[in-house]
């Protein structure tokens, strides 16, 4: 099985910071990762797929990039809503493992 | 409108069995892959099955591979999971959530609310 390595598992920052997430994998997935935000008490919501395709309607803000088996999250300045926990998923192979998530907190 | 709506959550008992269903509107149902993703309390995100968009290949999580299944009927436009034998550690809630493409390979867009399975 695919593990995910996420780091931090929780950050604090002030608006208009610029936030940087990091999730590792044991193996090469290619570009099968995939980013979530979630919000307390909802559901999650698909970021980026395939490693840095900013899904519909999402801000330009997030972005995504890879080297090798790291792959990052970047908040390039963090408005008041992006205050969540952030998943990263590979969906390389099954099992589609997602990483321990981030928390982003306010400063 | 795109949406999924869980139901069929509850409070079992240990070794007791629940089926879960997720309605489906607004997108062709039958073109996508489906997926279950649970959430145990305070806990991160766990892939749980994924089903092909005909059916014919489900996947499963080693935590529950040989005690759920996952099934679709097109023609209702519903995602099942049936669950039995179930653990303490089952306990979560279960988030139904479409695939972006019609494979898995791009995430799931769309999640449904998610429904309380309490195994105790």
């Amino acid at each position: 099985d695919i593990q995910m390595t996420q780091s931090p598992s929780s950050l604090s920052a002030s608006v208009g910071d610029r936030v940087t997430i990091t999730c590792r994998a044991s193996q090469t997935i290619s570009s099968y990762l995939n980013w979530y935000q979630q919000k307390p008490g909802k559901a999650p919501n698909l970021l980026i797929y395939a490693t840095s395709s900013l899904q519909s309607g999402v801000p330009s803000r997030f972005s995504g990039s890879e080297s090798g088996t790291d792959f990052t999250l970047t908040i390039s300045s963090l408005q008041p809503e992006d205050f969540a926990t952030y998943y990263c998923q590979q969906t390389f192979s099954t099992p589609l493992t997602f990483g321990g998530g981030t928390q982003v907190e306010i400063k | 409108e795109v949406q999924l709506v869980e139901s069929g959550g509850g409070l079992v008992q240990p070794g007791g069995s629940l089926r879960l269903s997720c309605a489906a509107s607004g997108f062709s149902f039958w073109s996508y892959a489906m997926t279950w993703v649970r959430q145990a309390p305070g806990a991160g995100l766990e892939w749980v099955s994924t089903i092909t968009a005909s059916g014919a290949t489900t996947f499963f999580a080693d935590s529950v591979k040989g005690r759920f299944t996952i099934s679709r009927d097109n023609s209702k436009n519903t995602l099942y999971l049936q669950m039995s034998s179930l653990r303490a550690e089952d306990t979560a809630i279960y988030f139904c959530a479409k695939s972006s493409v019609g494979g898995y390979d791009f995430g799931m867009d769309v999640w449904g609310q998610g429904t309380t399975v309490n195994v105790s």
